[in-house]
């Protein structure tokens, strides 16, 4: 099974400020990655597969980058609408995996 | 875009078995993957298991000795028991539709919070 780490835990940000949340897989995953967005109490939303390709709607702000075992997720400039949990998978391998999060706080 | 819907008891005991409901609206079943996933209070998100329309199935080995997942595509549901149940299986549980076995999980229900607890 495939460990995915993420880091920092918590990133703490001021709004228009840039936010770089990482990603490392324990063994390499080529570009076969995705992002999701938590709020509290809400579904996980995709934002990102294909390590960077973004999914419907998704504002021009978040971009994911990486291959192998070191991801990204970048967003630009931080709305105080992106204060949330985001998580990465894998879909390399079975069983498809997540990281623990790391979560924006503005 | 299709739309999931969980549904299911809140409160089980231990020992017993886990059932619960996925209905899908606005789609139809019969392409794509439909899948569990499960995420304790506070913690990581966990892929059970998935089912192709016509009942194909790949498990999660940690979970696969206690879970089967079945669907019913005239009635636009597939279905999710847990068996031998432990505090540890405390989590929402979530239905998800992705459109390759193994790839990225397009659409997600709402979740339903199953606790275990006597």
């Amino acid at each position: 099974e495939i460990v995915m780490t993420q880091s920092p835990v918590t990133l703490s940000v001021s709004p228009g400020e840039r936010a770089t949340l990482s990603c490392r897989t324990s063994q390499g995953v080529g570009r076969t990655l995705a992002w999701y967005q938590q709020k509290p109490g809400q579904a996980p939303r995709l934002l990102i597969y294909g390590a960077s390709t973004r999914a419907s709607g998704l504002p021009l702000r978040f971009t994911g980058s990486g291959s192998g075992t070191e991801f990204t997720l970048t967003i630009s400039s931080v709305q105080s609408e992106d204060s949330a949990i985001y998580y990465c998978q894998h879909y390399d391998s079975w069983p498809n995996t997540f990281g623990q999060g790391s979560k924006i706080e503005i | 875009q299709v739309l999931l819907q969980e549904s299911g008891p809140g409160l089980v005991k231990p020992s017993e078995t886990l059932s619960l409901t996925c209905t899908v609206s606005g789609g139809s079943m019969t392409s794509d993957y439909w899948s569990w996933i499960r995420q304790p209070p506070g913690k990581a998100l966990e892929w059970i298991g998935y089912i192709y329309y016509s009942g194909s199935t790949n498990y999660n080995p940690s979970l696969k000795s206690r879970v089967a997942i079945s669907v019913d595509t005239s009635k636009n549901q597939f279905f999710l028991e847990l068996n031998s149940l432990t505090a540890a299986d405390t989590a929402v549980y979530y239905c998800v539709t992705h459109l390759y076995a193994s790839g990225w999980y397009d659409s997600w229900g709402p979740g339903t919070l199953v606790t275990v607890s006597s």
